[in-house]
């Protein structure tokens, strides 16, 4: 079936760990972004990329970063995880020339102790 | 700068009831509005749209929303609440300027159903 997937589903890390959840879609789109869903807070945008070898910073990017070496693959990293990553992560890609609307993936929900 | 005001972050009905979210925006430009779903555990889908055209859309699962640009609104209804419509609801805005579009979100409306 086609879509994004994302890896691991869940997972608890210990503060000060590096962490990368992984991104893969295969529907050939152009844009990806990753989310953090929290309580309260709705959706914020961490990272994007519009086309593979570009990325850019969404509202909250401190303590992440992207690569897109392709156009499948969209990774973020945690370098070095902190409590305040606790959260559920999400990546969602957009169709070329479409009007905005997002697919997205099943999440990651991250827990940093 | 756009943005998105979902009034109500909780809203309960009764299972057969109307069902009715409330969304407002501001933006600059003529926007692209969104409604999505989220169900629990699960990632988001697409319910509806508006782009141009028809200011009543039609969505998914008997969900419609209509744009009112004197309101700036675009409030979700369904006219019979279903037990399997309890899920997290966003509103959002498309920042439509060129290829960098990304979307504005509101903060979501939680929707329960009750038998």
């Amino acid at each position: 079936i086609a879509g994004i997937t994302q890896a691991p589903t869940s997972q608890i890390l210990a503060a000060g760990r590096r962490m990368t959840l992984r991104c893969t879609q295969d529907m050939r789109h152009n844009a990806m972004y990753w989310y953090r869903q929290d309580l309260g807070l709705g959706l914020r945008l961490i990272h994007y990329s519009n086309t593979a070898g570009t990325t850019g910073k969404g509202e909250v990017p401190d303590g992440y970063s992207v690569s897109r070496a392709n156009t499948d693959d969209f990774p973020l990293t945690l370098a070095s995880a902190v409590p305040s990553q606790t959260s559920v992560y999400f990546c969602a890609s957009r169709p070329t020339g479409s009007s905005g609307e997002l697919f997205f993936g099943e999440g990651s929900r991250l827990t940093v102790l | 700068a756009q943005s998105v005001t979902q009034l109500g972050s909780h809203v309960s009905v009764s299972e057969g009831a109307l069902v009715l979210l409330r969304c407002n925006y501001s933006s600059s430009v003529p926007p692209y509005l969104f409604w999505y779903v989220q169900y629990p555990n699960q990632g988001l889908q697409l319910l509806l749209k508006y782009t141009t055209g028809a200011t009543l859309v039609k969505g998914i699962n008997g969900f419609e929303a209509e744009f009112k640009k004197s309101e700036t609104s675009f409030h979700l209804t369904k006219p019979s609440a279903h037990m399997s419509d309890a899920a997290e609801y966003f509103c959002a805005v498309s920042d439509h300027a060129g290829n960098n579009r990304k979307l504005i979100w509101g903060l979501g409306t939680s929707l329960a159903v009750n038998p």
